[in-house]
């Protein structure tokens, strides 16, 4: 039973530029939630997807943004990035109700220059 | 809001010995859930063990542990035996309903053979 599945592994972009990093969920689940992981610390909620909807969203402003398909996999945009947004991006996936924890892939590293 | 507090950043332990990790969290939710996640040097987060808020006993994964003092709004976590790969950074985290996933900082855990 494959888990989450996100890729690319790793990516470099520059300042300015536009990038999209893309989540597949584990099988039966429907809720994909993205955080946002700085170098030494822990992750930062940016927004959750259901129903292709986004459902809850963190301080985050709108240049990030998301979708999710029907399949339920998910897609994370980031517009004119900064050396700020440099980390680790993590998806992770849920049925609605995830009294029995989020599951992780293993992350999206970018880095800006 | 949620919020989860790790006051120790790194942590070390002897192979074969007892650590023990700490947290406080912060909650207006009555009903809401615990985790501790550990993420070695591969950045996934790993599920270790999970507490239901509404359950006074302490739960239990093999050499894992929590202690979970809800009046104080503590859950510290026990890793018995230490072994090698326990190394890896552990967060913290809560979850209730009307919130998403909300970590710690982290605690650098050191296995010193």
């Amino acid at each position: 039973d494959a888990g989450v599945t996100q890729s690319p592994t790793h990516l470099i972009k520059t300042r300015g530029q536009q990038v999209t990093l893309r989540c597949s969920p584990k099988s039966g689940h429907d809720t994909v939630s993205w955080y946002q992981q700085a170098l030494g610390q822990g992750p930062q909620f940016i927004f959750q997807y259901y129903e292709e909807e986004e459902r809850q969203r963190g301080n985050f402003p709108d240049r990030f943004s998301g979708h999710q398909f029907p399949n339920y996999s998910s897609e994370l945009n980031v517009n004119a990035l900064l050396l700020g947004d440099s980390a680790l991006y993590l998806c992770a996936s849920t049925p609605w109700t995830p009294n029995y924890g989020y599951t992780f892939g293993s992350g999206t590293r970018l880095t800006v220059v | 809001a949620q919020t989860v507090t790790q006051s120790q950043p790194e942590m070390s332990v002897q192979e074969a010995e007892t650590v023990t990790l700490s947290c406080t969290y912060d909650t207006s939710e009555s009903d809401y859930y615990l985790f501790w996640y550990k993420q070695p040097p591969s950045r996934q987060m790993i599920l270790v063990i999970r507490q239901e808020a509404y359950k006074q006993q302490n739960a239990t994964e093999n050499r894992f542990s929590v202690n979970f003092q809800k009046a104080a709004k503590s859950f510290s976590l026990k890793i018995s035996d230490s072994q090698l790969g326990d190394a890896a950074m552990y967060f913290c985290a809560a979850y209730s309903g009307n919130t998403p996933l909300v970590f710690g900082k982290g605690t650098r855990l050191s296995v010193i053979a």
